[in-house]
């Protein structure tokens, strides 16, 4: 079973700069099976990439998801105040369990 | 527009059995592997198993396999999750989602609609 390890644990950045959260993956893995969400107090996580680097339904260009061996990045540009929340990665092999990191809490510096 | 509608919070005690739903609309239940999710207090999301309402083929995290029963019925549309004795580690926000994935049969995909979670307060 794959573990994934997220990092940093908190982020602290302002408004307009850009966040460079990672993931990295206990082995090497065939393909980029690799999802990362958002998720803010109270409510339920919601998708922001899939397969790497994929962006979901309604995501704005300012989130791009990256690969690099084991190494799994989420990169926001242009931080706007609404992004500050904790990122969750997430990945899915060739046959279940689906495994989530520990998350990254982005906050306002 | 897809929805998927859990039920409301629930508060037991140690031993107690408990099932929770999760009503789905807006796309066809059967062809869509549903999941469980749980987030303690505080922490991050931990992957309990899923349910194909097609078939009713479950899949389990190793860690939950024999606490909890998944399933679903797909003349509701609805999935469930359920406890045969509770402990207080099992206190937490229960997510259902919908999986989706390029091989549907492998039962391993990306969450692309969540419910709004089940508050299950287990007290000792």
């Amino acid at each position: 079973e794959i573990v994934l390890t997220q990092s940093p644990g908190t982020l602290s950045l302002s408004p307009g700069e850009r966040a460079t959260l990672s993931c990295r993956a206990s082995r090497s893995v065939a393909r980029t099976y690799v999802a990362w969400y958002q998720q803010k107090p109270g409510q339920a996580p919601r998708l922001l990439i899939y397969d790497g680097s994929t962006r979901a339904t309604g995501i704005p260009d300012r989130f791009t998801g990256s690969e690099f061996g084991t190494d799994f990045t989420l990169t926001i540009s242009g931080l706007e105040p609404d992004d500050f929340a904790v990122y969750y990665c997430q990945y899915y092999g060739a046959s279940p369990p689906d495994t989530f990191g520990q998350g990254t809490k982005l906050e306002i510096k | 527009e897809v929805h998927l509608e859990q039920s409301r919070a629930e508060v037991r005690k140690s031993g107690e059995s408990l099932k929770i739903f999760c009503q789905v609309s807006g796309y066809t239940f059967t062809s869509h592997w549903i999941a469980w999710v749980r987030q303690r207090p505080g922490k991050g999301l931990e992957w309990l198993g899923i349910v194909y309402p097609g078939d009713s083929d479950t899949r389990y995290s190793p860690a939950i396999q024999g606490q909890v029963i998944i399933s679903a019925d797909k003349t509701t549309n609805t999935a469930f999750l359920e406890w045969g004795g509770l402990k207080a580690s099992d206190t937490g926000i229960y997510f259902c989602a919908r999986q989706r994935s390029l091989i549907v049969s492998i039962g391993t995909g990306w969450y692309d609609f969540w419910g709004q979670g089940t508050h299950v307060t287990v007290s000792s």
